[in-house]
């Protein structure tokens, strides 16, 4: 079946470090990617998205290329920030499907 | 903001008692579904409602149930509760079920069962 695998964290990183996520699929098709991001205390709010091979999908620093050939979306940022400290959730949807596979997340801290 | 707000924001329950747990979806969106998200884990699919209909369901049992009204408000219903139920609710409405890649996402409601 379809799901997401993404590294495992807490990631600690000093502000203005270079920030990778690692996230890889399983599906059968071609599914569309997502990252999420979830601030403490808050419900998941869309951080960028790739619908087909070779995308990039970028928001506010952060960026993301869909792989096929490594089944991959990894998530980056050049240089992150105190605010940026959050859970960062990968997901794919099938193109024909009606539901959203999460990995478990991934916590980032940012400290001064 | 998104616009999907959900009711209660916490709540606290016993051990197999029921709960109802609410979601307004954003105007003019027909398709609601619900996701459980346990601490430290991602969100996992309960069931989607598309036009008052059930449309796809995950891996939970049926004291799991949900309704949607005609102004596509969202309820989801959990029977004879037990402490793994503990978790974050979320509701996430679209315009369409074709179109839930563009989903908005409410802010959840914290269950803890004791």
């Amino acid at each position: 079946g379809d799901s997401v695998t993404q590294m495992e964290g807490p990631v600690t990183l000093s502000e203005e470090a270079f920030l990778t996520i690692n996230c890889t699929y399983t599906a059968t098709g071609y599914p569309s990617l997502f990252w999420y991001v979830q601030y403490p205390g808050e419900g998941l709010q869309l951080l960028l998205k790739a619908t087909k091979a070779d995308d990039k999908g970028s928001n506010k620093g952060f960026e993301a290329t869909y792989r096929k050939e490594t089944t991959s979306f990894h998530l980056e940022k050049g240089s992150v920030q105190v605010s940026d400290s959050a859970v960062y959730f990968c997901a794919l949807m099938a193109n024909t499907g009606n539901q959203f596979y999460f990995g478990t997340g991934t916590s980032l801290t940012v400290i001064p | 903001e998104t616009g999907v707000t959900q009711s209660p924001t916490h709540l606290i329950k016993t051990r197999g008692q029921q709960v109802t747990l609410r979601c307004s979806s954003q105007s003019g969106h027909n398709t609601v579904s619900w996701y459980q998200q346990a601490l430290g884990q991602g969100p996992q699919f309960i069931f989607q409602y598309y036009r008052e209909e059930e449309n796809g369901r995950g891996n939970f049992p049926p004291r799991f149930s949900g309704l949607q009204f005609p102004n596509y408000s969202s309820e989801l219903n959990v029977n004879a509760l037990e402490l793994d139920d503990s978790a974050l609710y979320l509701c996430a409405s679209s315009l369409d079920k074709g179109r839930f890649m563009e989903a908005f996402f409410g802010q959840g409601t914290r269950l803890t069962v004791v």
